[in-house]
C-alpha cells in the first residue's frame, strides 16, 4: 500500500524567513505533485515532478524530487503572509494507477 | 474555460436520504477522479474514470456508493443510503496528462 507522509504537519513561522516542508513516499511512482489548499476551498496545483532530480521554482516555491530516496521537497524563500495555507503532495503509483494518494497536509502559518 | 464545475456546493441532509453530486470535468479531458476529504482521514481518492469507463473504485466505502460516467461531460456520485459519517466535501477533478484540476467541491453534511 502506496503511502505518503508529509513533516511537518503544521509550522508557524515569521515572514522573511526560509523553510522546507518534507514529503516521503513509500513505492515507486512515476509522479509527485505539489498542492496549495485555502481555508474552506479547492486545490490549486503547484508542481508536477515527473522524475529523478527535478527542479521547479515559481517565485518563492521551489520544489525538488528526488526518486531513489523517495523524497521530496517544497522549500519556501523569504515567506510572506499570503503563502499562508496548507499544502498537499501526493504521488500516483504509478504502473497505470492515476490516483493520487495524498498526504495528510502542511498546515502553515506565516506571521508578519 | 470555466474549470471543472461541481453541484450543489452544499447539501444539507437527513440520514437515510438519497444524496446525488454532480461534476463537469473540463472540456477535452479523459480523466474524472472523485476525492473526498475529511478532517480525520484526509483526502481519499474514491474512483477515477477514464474514457468514461471506471478504472478503479477500489475506494469507494461501501455500496451505498456508486459513480457513473454516462458521457465525456458529466458525472454523479450517488450515496443511497446517506449517513452522517459521509459528511465531507467532495472533490471532482479532471485531467489530461500532468496534473490533475480539481472542482470548488461539495460540502455535504448529514444530519
Amino acid at each position: 500500500e502506496l503511502k505518503v507522509e508529509q513533516n511537518p504537519l503544521f509550522l508557524s513561522m515569521q515572514e522573511g524567513k526560509n523553510y522546507t516542508i518534507y514529503c516521503n513516499y513509500s513505492t515507486t511512482s512515476d509522479r509527485l505533485y505539489w498542492y496549495r489548499q485555502d481555508p474552506g476551498k479547492s486545490l490549486e496545483s503547484l508542481f508536477v515532478l515527473l522524475s529523478n532530480g527535478a527542479v521547479k521554482q515559481e517565485g518563492r516555491l521551489m520544489a525538488s524530487l528526488d526518486t531513489k530516496a523517495r523524497l521530496s521537497t517544497l522549500h519556501i524563500t523569504a515567506a510572506v503572509h499570503d503563502l499562508s495555507a496548507t499544502y498537499f503532495c501526493a504521488v500516483n503509483s504509478g504502473g497505470g494507477a492515476d490516483g493520487l494518494t495524498f498526504g495528510k497536509g502542511t498546515h502553515l502559518i506565516i506571521q508578519p | 474555460d470555466a474549470g471543472v464545475i461541481q453541484s450543489p456546493r452544499h447539501e444539507v441532509t437527513e440520514m437515510g436520504q438519497e444524496v446525488t453530486l454532480r461534476c463537469k470535468p473540463i472540456s477535452g479531458h479523459d480523466y474524472l477522479f472523485w476525492y473526498r476529504q475529511t478532517m480525520m482521514r484526509g483526502l481519499e481518492l474514491l474512483i477515477y474514470f477514464n474514457n468514461n469507463v471506471p478504472i478503479d473504485d477500489s475506494g469507494m466505502p461501501e455500496d451505498r456508493f456508486s459513480a457513473k460516467m454516462p458521457n465525456a461531460s458529466f458525472s454523479t456520485l450517488k450515496i443511497q443510503p446517506s449517513e452522517p459519517r459521509d459528511s465531507a466535501v467532495y472533490f471532482c477533478a479532471s485531467r489530461i496528462t500532468g496534473e490533475q484540476f480539481f472542482g470548488p467541491g461539495t460540502r455535504l453534511t448529514v444530519l
